[in-house]
């Protein structure tokens, strides 16, 4: 089983629906990342958090650490959201290394 | 500013060949990463410098891969001996300090042949 679970593997929806990446961990960390990845492009951070919730524009970040439980939101989904999201964490033992996940690949069609 | 820059973009090589892949953190920036990203499979730590202590090296897949990080700023990794299984995109991130947000850089495409 892997320390970090993503789901869904694949997301496909309407533009303007609303979107849930739902990341989940089993190990104890000190901060979690959510990365974006465009087809052919580069990973550019889109959040780090350790508790609460953080938003940027259409997006929102959310971690419950007693659940070990991290969500990422996208309101009013357009077709330039579509890439792979991946969520990473930091764990607290050994090093400031990055554990991620498999990562989601979302699909908005106009 | 400028970001991570990597070099270079693509590379090609034949099996048995020896290849550097080259990182520019941002300037300022004291901490250090490479990953690698293979066909399909999601990214997996390589390396990590932090200042002038020593590199976490935990996630390097073999002896053949070795990295520095000269004067505190540009890194060369280097993979000896390239396998067909070295193919993937290696990607370098750098951040202010171990606890802060990282800056990818557009990735070396490798391919061995």
């Amino acid at each position: 089983k892997n320390e970090v679970e993503q789901s869904p593997q694949n997301l496909t929806a309407q533009e303007g629906e609303f979107i849930t990446i739902n990341c989940s961990y089993s190990v104890g960390i000190s901060a979690l990342h959510w990365l974006q990845q465009h087809p052919g492009g580069g990973i550019v951070s889109l959040f780090m958090l350790s508790s609460g919730k953080k938003k940027h524009g259409r997006l929102i970040a959310t971690i419950n650490i007693q659940e070990k439980h991290s969500s990422l939101h996208i309101t009013a989904s357009h077709p330039r959201d579509s890439a792979v999201y991946i969520c990473a964490v930091r764990l607290i033992q050994g090093a400031q290394k990055l554990v991620f996940g498999q990562g989601t690949r979302l699909t908005i069609n106009p | 500013g400028a970001g991570v820059s990597q070099s270079p973009s693509n590379k090609v090589t034949e099996k048995g060949k020896d290849v550097e892949l080259r990182c520019d953190p941002i300037s300022g920036h004291t901490a250090l990463y490479w990953y690698r990203q293979s066909l399909g499979q999601g990214l997996e730590f390589l390396i990590y410098f932090q200042g002038n202590s020593a590199p976490d090296k935990s996630g390097l897949p073999s002896d053949r891969f070795s990295a520095e990080r000269t004067g505190g700023s540009v890194s060369t990794l280097t993979i000896q001996r390239t396998q067909q299984e070295d193919s993937a995109v290696y990607l370098c991130a750098s951040s202010l300090g171990g606890n802060n947000e990282q800056f990818f850089g557009p990735g070396t495409r490798l391919t061995v042949l």
